[in-house]
C-alpha cells in the first residue's frame, strides 16, 4: 500500500521569509507525486506536479519541488511568501496505472506579516 | 470552462436521516471522483467513476453511501442513514479520459461539501 507523510500540521513564517513544506512517501511501485492547495473556502487548486524528467519542478505562484527518489521525498519550497499564500497545502501521489489520489494530512501555513 | 461544482456547500443533518450530495464535473470529463476528508484527518478515496460505470469503489466506507452517475454526467453521492462520523468535507474532482499523455492525470477539484451530521 502507498502512503503519504507531511511532517508538519502547521508551518508559521513572516512574510518574505523561505518557507519549506515536508512530503515523504512510500510505494513499492513508480508514483507520480503532487502538490495542491487550497486557499480559504476554496477547492484544491494543482501548484505543481512531478511525472518523469527533470527532479525539481516548479509550479505556479513562485513554488517548486524537488522529487527525490533515494529519500522518497517531495518537499515543497518558495524563497520569499507572501500573505497571500495562507493556505493548506496537500501532498499526494498517484501510482502508476492506478487513478486515485492518496494525500498527506495537509499542512497549514500561517504567513505573518 | 466552468470548473468543477458541488451543490449544496453546506449540509446540517441530523443522524439517521439522508442527504444527497451533488457533484457536476467539468464538461467532456470521463473520469469522475469523490474523496472524504473527516475532521483533522487526510482527504481520502470514495471512489471513482469512468462515464457511468464505476471503476473503483474501494474506498467506500459502507452500505450506507451509495454513488451514481447519470449518463455519464453529474454524479450524485447519497448518504442513509447519515451517521456523526460521516460529517467532514466531501470533494469531487474530474479528469479527461486517457489520452495517451500524463497531464490528463490531473484532476480538477471541486470546492467541496461540508456536512455535518449532529
Amino acid at each position: 500500500a502507498q502512503s503519504v507523510t507531511q511532517l508538519d500540521s502547521q508551518v508559521p513564517v513572516f512574510e518574505e521569509a523561505p518557507v519549506e513544506l515536508r512530503c515523504n512517501y512510500s510505494s513499492s511501485v513508480s508514483v507520480y507525486l503532487f502538490w495542491y492547495v487550497q486557499y480559504p473556502n476554496q477547492g484544491l487548486q494543482l501548484l505543481l506536479k512531478y511525472l518523469s524528467g527533470s527532479t525539481l519542478v516548479k509550479g505556479i505562484n513562485g513554488f517548486e519541488a524537488e522529487f527525490n527518489k533515494s529519500q522518497t521525498s517531495f518537499h515543497l519550497r518558495k524563497p520569499s511568501v507572501h500573505i497571500s499564500d495562507t493556505a493548506e497545502y496537500f501532498c499526494a501521489l498517484r501510482t502508476q496505472g492506478a487513478q486515485k489520489l492518496v494525500f498527506g494530512q495537509g499542512t497549514r501555513l500561517t504567513i505573518n506579516p | 470552462e466552468a470548473g468543477v461544482t458541488q451543490f449544496p456547500s453546506h449540509s446540517v443533518i441530523e443522524k439517521g436521516q439522508t442527504v444527497t450530495l451533488r457533484c457536476d464535473p467539468i464538461s467532456g470529463h470521463d473520469n469522475l471522483y469523490w474523496y472524504r476528508r473527516v475532521m483533522g484527518k487526510e482527504i481520502k478515496f470514495l471512489l471513482h467513476f469512468v462515464k457511468e460505470s464505476k471503476q473503483d469503489e474501494s474506498g467506500m466506507p459502507n452500505n450506507r453511501f451509495l454513488a451514481e452517475r447519470t449518463g455519464g454526467t453529474y454524479s450524485t453521492l447519497k448518504v442513509q442513514p447519515a451517521e456523526l462520523e460521516d460529517s467532514g468535507v466531501y470533494f469531487c474532482a474530474s479528469s479527461p479520459g486517457w489520452r495517451g499523455a500524463p497531464s490528463s492525470y490531473e484532476q480538477y477539484f471541486g470546492p467541496g461539501t461540508r456536512l455535518t451530521v449532529t
